[in-house]
Parts: C-alpha cells; structure tokens; sequence
C-alpha cells in the first residue's frame, strides 16, 4: 500500500534553516507529482505547492516563494522540503502527501505523510 | 479562485447525525468539493469527493458506512450518522481549481465536531 513517512519533528533557532524528508513506498514515485502543505498551530490546511516527480519541477503557491524549496532524491523515492531563514510565524506541521486519481482526473488528496512538526523558537 | 466557507463548531449527542456544510464562493456552483477528516492529533484523512449528484468515486479506506454526502447548488454537505466517539474531530473541505502553473488546491478554515 502507497506510505509516505516524513521526517521527525524539528527545533530551529529564527534564521536557521531546516530540511523535511518524506520517503514515499508502495508505488513507482516518478509517477505522480509530490504535494505539501502546512498546519500551523491550531489553524486550517494551506497549500504550498508541487514537484512533479519526474522532471523535479515545482510549483509554489503565493506565500510560499523565496524560502521554501522542494526537492527530490529520486533514487531513494524521496522528496524534500527546505525552509530557509526561518521564522517564528513558520511554527506549523508540515505535511507531504499525493492526489488520488482516477484516469487522470484528480478525485482528492488520497495519502498524506504522518506530519513533521517545525518549531522555530529562540 | 474558489473560497469554501464552513462553520467553526457543530456538536451532536453520541449516536445522533451531524450534518456539516462546506460552501462554496458564488460561481462555483458546478465544483467538486473532497471532505478530509483529522483526528486530535493526527493527520487528515480523505473521507469522500462530492459533487451536486452527489459522491464521486469511492470513500476513503475504512471510511464507514455512518458518513455520506450531498452536495446542492453552492453547498456541499457531509452527513454522519449514529456519531461515535471516535469521530470526534476537525473535517476540511477542499478543492481543486485551475491547470498547470496555476493549479491551486482551496481549503476551508475547517469544523470542529464534538460528541457530547
């Protein structure tokens, strides 16, 4: 069955940077793109944007350019989250995941990572 | 870009119904809107997609049979039945709206469920 397992949670000093890892399993990764999105404490979901895991190219959403990377490893069915000069507003759960589809139409956000905890505290 | 409206709060007594609105912006009549549940401390889980003929594919893995959809006009709408405990919980609406570049994926701001 498709897994994806994310990365432990992680304590950043503002300024520093950080890099989330989400391990996918269960089906061939270059085949569809890897999502992320962010929870912040006690807030909604919001979307962070894409990579298409076959050419590595991504997609951020508005609020999410300049910072924030995503990556790939495609040999280890990987992808990457890389949040750099962080802030204390960047305080928020981090979560991979990927569409289901059905003959290529999307029909939901069918597998999500268990969730990496950011925090960014002096 | 569509915006989806729900509710913060809605309770029902243990083995009641519960029926939760996700509302879309006007123009967006035509959406299909996926219902996600979150348990404290969890990570979401996909419950089911609805549209105005209601459910589009299948529900989410153990989803049981207690939760259904609706969805009318602007409105969709996720009932569940005979509420247990265990479905205490935050459920997000979302859906997807535009292609390539442009594509974006819209959340609610999400309702809290309390069994009482």
């Amino acid at each position: 069955q498709v897994q994806l397992v994310q990365s432990g949670s992680e304590l950043k000093k503002p300024g520093a940077s950080v890099k989330v890892s989400c391990k996918a399993s269960g089906y061939t990764f270059t085949t569809q793109a890897m999502i992320w999105l962010r929870q912040a404490p006690g807030q909604g979901l919001e979307w962070m944007g894409w990579i298409t895991t076959n050419t590595g190219n991504p997609t951020y959403a508005q609020g999410f350019r300049g910072r924030f990377v995503f990556s790939l490893d495609t040999s280890v069915s990987t992808a990457y989250l890389q949040i750099s000069s962080l802030k204390a507003e960047d305080t928020a759960v981090y979560y991979c995941a990927r569409f289901s589809m059905v003959q290529g139409v999307i029909v939901g956000i069918g597998n999500w990572g268990q969730g990496t905890l950011v925090t960014v505290s002096s | 870009q569509p915006v989806l409206t729900q509710p913060p709060s809605a309770s029902a007594s243990l083995g009641a119904s519960v029926t939760l609105t996700c509302t879309l912006s006007s123009g967006y009549s035509n959406y299909k809107v996926d219902w996600y549940q979150q348990r404290p401390g969890k990570g979401p889980r996909f419950v089911m997609r609805v549209g105005t003929g209601g459910i589009v594919g299948s529900k989410g893995d153990g989803i049981p049979d207690r939760f259904s959809v609706l969805g009318s006009g602007l409105n969709r709408y996720l009932t569940i039945n005979n509420i247990q405990e265990e479905d205490e919980s935050d459920y997000h609406c979302g859906t997807d709206y535009g292609s390539g570049s442009n594509f974006v994926y819209v959340f609610g701001t999400g309702t809290k469920v309390t069994v009482l």
